[in-house]
């Protein structure tokens, strides 16, 4: 049973460009949140899709938009890249009843320069 | 706003005794509290769940405790292993109908022999 799953590893983009980040979620998941990790700093929340819509969102520009797929696989845009932008972004899968855990991919690192 | 806290200074012990992490958090209490453990350059691994008419939870080596009172969960690994040796991140739901959880900024555990 494969895990959460994403693409691509490791990513360097020019400030004002934009990026897509994918998530293919754990098997039987169909929920997915998305976060944000800068260096020594706890995740932080961007939002989450479930049924094709974002359900929830965190304190974040509009700049980050996402999707979610009927499969239930998800992408992160993040669009006019800033060199803030520059982190570890986590792509989590769970159920839709909540209360449960979540399970977390290895991540993408953006390095923005 | 909710606010969580950790020991942003690292936790040194010696293996095989108890270390002891806490998470504080501000204002009113969660749905349920979280903790999970983060390697460097991976996505973060669930530990444990425990929700908020639990007192505490156990599984293995690895003991929660969430009082509503003092506003603070404990987590707790006995008989150490360097292999434990990690990240250990506390996330904290309030929303009861999604998994959105806000994390600390973590504790960095050090186990040596």
């Amino acid at each position: 049973d494969a895990g959460v799953t994403q693409s691509p590893t490791h990513l360097i983009k020019t400030r004002g460009q934009q990026v897509t980040l994918r998530c293919s979620p754990k098997s039987g998941h169909d929920t997915v949140s998305w976060y944000q990790q800068a260096l020594g700093q706890g995740p932080q929340f961007i939002f989450q899709y479930y049924e094709e819509e974002e359900r929830q969102r965190g304190n974040f520009p509009d700049r980050f938009s996402g999707h979610q797929f009927p499969n239930y696989s998800s992408e992160l845009n993040v669009n006019a890249l800033l060199l803030g932008d520059s982190a570890l972004y986590l792509c989590a899968s769970s159920f839709a009843s909540g209360r449960n855990e979540q399970y977390f991919g290895p991540g993408t690192r953006l390095t923005v320069t | 706003s909710q606010k969580i806290e950790q020991n942003s200074e690292a936790l040194n012990i010696q293996e095989g005794k108890t270390a002891t992490l806490t998470c504080n958090y501000t204002n009113y209490s969660p749905a349920y509290l979280q903790w999970y453990r983060q390697d460097p350059g991976r996505g973060p691994v669930f530990l444990l769940l425990i929700r908020e008419n639990e007192k505490e939870k156990r599984k293995e080596r690895l003991k929660v405790t969430f009082d509503t009172t003092l506003k603070q969960s404990l987590f707790h690994i006995t008989a150490s292993q360097p292999a434990d040796s990690a990240t250990y991140l506390c996330a904290l739901e309030w929303d009861y109908n999604t998994d959105k959880l806000i994390f600390g900024t973590g504790t960095r555990l050090q186990v040596f022999p």
